[in-house]
């Protein structure tokens, strides 16, 4: 069965820290996202990469970095965490990154910083 | 602007009915269409795809329909049990953008 695995199901971390959210997938697929999801606000894509080193602001990049040193491996950083960045964030894999192949999420990261 | 609307309140239907949910969008052209299944703490599961050039399309108990004149895509659940309860989102590309802008979902309640 075909999986995007994330380290973490809850992370609770301080204002300020500096916080990586890791994401694999198993699929050889090219393109993996990150999107986080807030009530009423739906899912909000923030970066995503189309191949092995690319990467490609989203809607809401501010605050936020990512690595793709490998291509089953896409890392979001958080560089200085804050309480507006309490969501539930969600990678996903796809053949396409645009509507043209259905996307694979992982099970998600509730984050919360305090 | 841009906006995907699907309706925020809860569906409720009886088991056994079929249940149909909307998705409505503003300002966008978008080549695909995809709907996704999402539980309570978990990731958005892939139901289906549609294209622009497809007017309905089916899997299962689940048919998908697409009108790019009134920018509608109409998600309809046959046969509902109570495991179909969940929350149900639509999804388009962002035609130029290369990627999928999704709208906030419909939470779908079956009672036995």
């Amino acid at each position: 069965d075909v999986k995007v695995t994330q380290s973490s199901r809850y992370l609770v971390k301080r204002t300020g820290e500096k916080v990586f959210l890791e994401c694999v997938q198993d699929m050889d697929h090219e393109n993996m996202f990150w999107y986080r999801q807030d009530p009423g606000l739906g899912l909000r894509l923030i970066y995503f990469s189309y191949d092995v080193k690319m990467k490609e602001k989203g809607d809401i990049p501010e605050g936020y970095s990512v690595s793709r040193e490998k291509k089953e491996r896409f890392s979001l950083i958080l560089e200085s965490a804050s309480t507006n960045q309490t969501s539930m964030y969600l990678c996903a894999s796809s053949l396409g990154h645009g509507g043209d192949y259905g996307y694979t999420f992982g099970s998600g990261t509730r984050l919360t910083v305090v | 602007s841009q906006k995907i609307e699907q309706n925020s309140e809860a569906l409720n239907i009886q088991e056994g009915k079929t249940a149909t949910l909307t998705c409505n969008y503003t300002n966008y052209s978008p080549a695909y269409l995809q709907w996704y299944r999402q539980d309570p703490g978990r990731g958005p599961v892939f139901l289906l795809l549609i294209r622009e050039n497809e007017k309905e399309k089916r899997k299962e108990r689940l048919k998908v329909t697409f009108d790019t004149t009134l920018k509608q895509s109409l998600f309809h659940i046959t046969a509902s049990q109570p495991a179909d309860s969940a929350t149900y989102l639509c999804a388009l590309d962002d035609t130029g953008f290369q990627k999928l802008v999704f709208g906030t979902g419909t939470r779908l309640l079956v009672s036995p």
